[in-house]
């Protein structure tokens, strides 16, 4: 089963702005993860953070964590064509386990 | 450092025939892996995790199973393939965070 649901599920957008992805769960979480998927490869962590966390920053990442919303969200600033792939949250509550959502398709356009 | 090694990057098999994927990891000992499979334009599903040797748990029924038969090896197998088996398969072991593998594309024709 899917915990997290990534909205939206496609974003297009120009090179030099930001790129908002929210993600929303179901159940409490010992941490939340950011994947980023290039098409047809395997996936790159991007960054965690712990429920007990607000907000992380990671280069041009910023990633914020509400547990009482059971939500967060992925900022890139500036984005670059580069930074066209597949983004994915995923949930490790407790279990050994990260279930994953089902993603949003960045498109960045120069 | 730890590195993560899965093969073969892709496979195509008939409908009825034996799967076996392998994955290793290197540089760590007691890992958590896992195995993940993602259908065309989806998210990841887990189909089975192990935290140990010989421990194996399932997260779906289906026509797949896993094993471990060491430490830093994890086999995902079929004995008869089905269509609906294809899909890309993704190894990871975790510590910190997650570490995937480079993913199977597998297509059963």
């Amino acid at each position: 089963s899917q915990q997290g649901e990534e909205d939206p599920q496609a974003l297009s957008i120009q090179e030099g702005e930001n790129a908002t992805m929210n993600c929303s769960y179901k159940t409490s979480i010992n941490n939340l993860q950011w994947y980023r998927q290039n098409s047809g490869r395997g996936l790159v962590h991007l960054i965690l953070i712990r429920s007990n966390e607000r907000e992380k920053h990671s280069g041009r990442l910023r990633v914020t964590l509400d547990t009482s919303k059971k939500s967060s969200s992925l900022l890139i600033t500036a984005s670059r064509a580069a930074d066209t792939a597949s983004y994915f949250c995923a949930t490790d509550a407790y279990g050994n386990k990260l279930v994953f959502g089902s993603g949003t398709i960045l498109r960045v356009k120069s | 450092s730890q590195t993560i090694h899965q093969w073969p990057a892709t496979l195509v098999q008939p409908v009825g025939s034996p799967l076996s994927l392998e994955c290793t990891v290197e540089g760590t000992s007691n890992p958590n892996l896992y195995w993940y499979r993602q259908a065309a334009g989806r998210g990841l599903q887990l189909l089975f995790y192990s935290v140990g040797i010989g421990q194996i748990s399932s997260e779906v029924p289906q026509n797949l199973s896993a094993s471990r038969p060491q430490d830093r090896q994890f086999i995902l197998s079929s004995k008869k393939l089905l269509l609906s088996d294809s899909g890309f398969y993704l190894c990871a072991w975790s510590d910190y965070g997650y570490t995937f593998g480079s993913g199977t594309r597998l297509t059963v024709v």
